[in-house]
């Protein structure tokens, strides 16, 4: 079962800041935090993972509170092409598998 | 591109038929995954490989099946083939068992179609 929680939709404007918020708050003291997007009907992609640091890469960066329960996935300048279904998902690091939930349907708008 | 290659990408069948979804992982990735996205049901993890063996089963159905080969490339069997099985299929990878990271990484999928 996913052990995590995300709005269902959100939109933002192009060119803002997109930020996603994810909850976690059953996360144990092993466990990462991803992300990955879905566009379309394509292949999940991954796009950042962490534990405790806030971590950032060419994608996004991932900004988790302190006590662990929840992160933030922040697209900086979103564009039309970042409208996806995004997932955050929480594993330990050499879990056997990723667990989707619903995840979170972000629509860019120009 | 991932690097994770998925043959064939699209797939019409009857039921009652069997078919045969083949993946290549990423190179140097031990480990293989496989995941059934349907649209009333999400990403559903099916099964891991890891170096040839089994190491983790998920809502597969005992229709299906699947096996790792040395070379490291996957095939997914679906059998006695039903409407409901008409979805996406994802082959994922990842190097699996180092510290460089476990992250998987997925293909671009193979469309079922069952009529």
């Amino acid at each position: 079962d996913a052990k995590t929680t995300q709005p269902p939709s959100m939109d933002c404007a192009e060119g803002r800041a997109a930020n996603l918020p994810c909850n976690h708050s059953t996360i144990s003291g092993n466990e990462y935090v991803y992300w990955y997007r879905q566009i379309h009907s394509q292949g999940p992609q991954y796009i950042i993972h962490g534990l405790k640091n806030n971590e950032t890469n060419e994608m996004a960066s991932l900004i988790i509170t302190e006590d662990r329960k929840s992160s933030t996935l922040i697209l900086p300048h979103a564009t039309l092409r970042d409208t996806a279904v995004y997932y955050c998902i929480v594993r330990t690091f050499y879990g056997q598998n990723f667990v989707f939930g619903p995840g979170t349907r972000l629509s860019v708008l120009p | 591109d991932s690097g994770v290659t998925q043959t064939p990408k699209h797939l019409i069948t009857a039921t009652g038929q069997r078919v045969t979804l083949r993946c290549s992982p990423r190179s140097g990735d031990l480990s293989v995954y496989w995941y059934q996205q349907s649209l009333d049901q999400g990403l559903q993890f099916l099964i891991q490989y890891y170096n040839g063996e089994e190491r983790a089963k998920g809502n597969i159905l005992e229709r299906f099946s699947a096996q790792q080969f040395p070379d490291l490339h996957s095939e997914l069997n679906l059998s006695s083939l039903e409407l409901g099985d008409s979805a996406l299929y994802f082959c994922a990878s990842s190097v699996a068992g180092t510290d460089s990271g476990n992250t998987i990484y997925f293909g671009e999928g193979s469309w079922l179609t069952v009529v």
